[in-house]
């Protein structure tokens, strides 16, 4: 495919279990974004990779959080010992480069449900 | 990143031109003004971005104003289909320290009606 893709487009979780969310980006994109979206607000930044290299962690919300993109390309976003709050949508995007001139294109988000 | 302000929501007749405003007063020479959509239960979609001068795409047409304090996104003619939240995004420019990352406000919620 062409776009973005992430799996599980849902996942349900028990409190207490750990997560992992996966994100393909478009091939060749070598910036790498992951946003959380709760319900009813914006999407909010959480980390960004330039090729396997993390660059910007300052999102993350708290140490359980855990992402990973070893061979710059696909990326892995960990949740460990899930919370309720944790529950959002987790969105991935991708852009060619790293410049700021070139847009970012999103996936379709995974829907994580804590319960 | 410069803030954002967009109306809470707007409503267009489809087949009508659907004109967003958004005002960004405290923007930087060297921050883009980005602009995506989201309809429900997808990703945001890429509409379109500027620097200065007006632009324009297949989707849609972006005009800034002189003194780059405000824009508006143009839909030309809008279809049911244009029924989204749409986020008017300032982004710094190359050299910053943030990577380009996104910040979303709460966007204007347009409706397009038959």
């Amino acid at each position: 495919g062409a776009g973005v893709s992430q799996s599980p487009r849902y996942k349900v979780a028990k409190r207490g279990q750990d997560v992992a969310l996966r994100c393909d980006p478009i091939s060749g994109h070598v910036s790498l974004f992951w946003y959380q979206q709760a319900l009813g607000q914006g999407p909010e930044f959480l980390t960004y990779f330039q090729n396997e290299a993390q660059l910007d962690k300052s999102g993350l919300p708290s140490d359980r959080f855990f992402a990973e993109r070893p061979e710059g390309s696909v990326s892995t976003l960990k949740i460990q010992r899930t919370q309720q709050e944790d529950s959002a949508v987790y969105l991935c995007a991708s852009s060619l480069s790293g410049q700021v001139s070139q847009p970012q294109h999103f996936g379709d988000g995974t829907r994580l449900s804590i319960l | 990143d410069a803030k954002t302000t967009q109306p809470t929501s707007m409503d267009c007749a489809e087949g009508r031109a659907a004109n967003l405003p958004c005002n960004h007063s405290t923007i930087s020479g060297n921050e883009y003004v980005y602009w995506y959509r989201q309809i429900h239960s997808q990703g945001p979609q890429y509409i379109i971005h500027g620097l200065k001068n007006n632009e324009t795409n297949e989707m849609a047409s972006l005009i800034i104003t002189e003194d780059r304090k405000s824009s508006t996104l143009i839909l030309p003619h809008a279809t049911l289909r244009d029924t989204a939240v749409y986020y008017c995004i300032v982004r710094v420019a190359a050299g910053g320290t943030s990577y380009g990352k996104l910040t979303f406000g709460q966007g204007t919620i347009l409706t397009v009606h038959p």
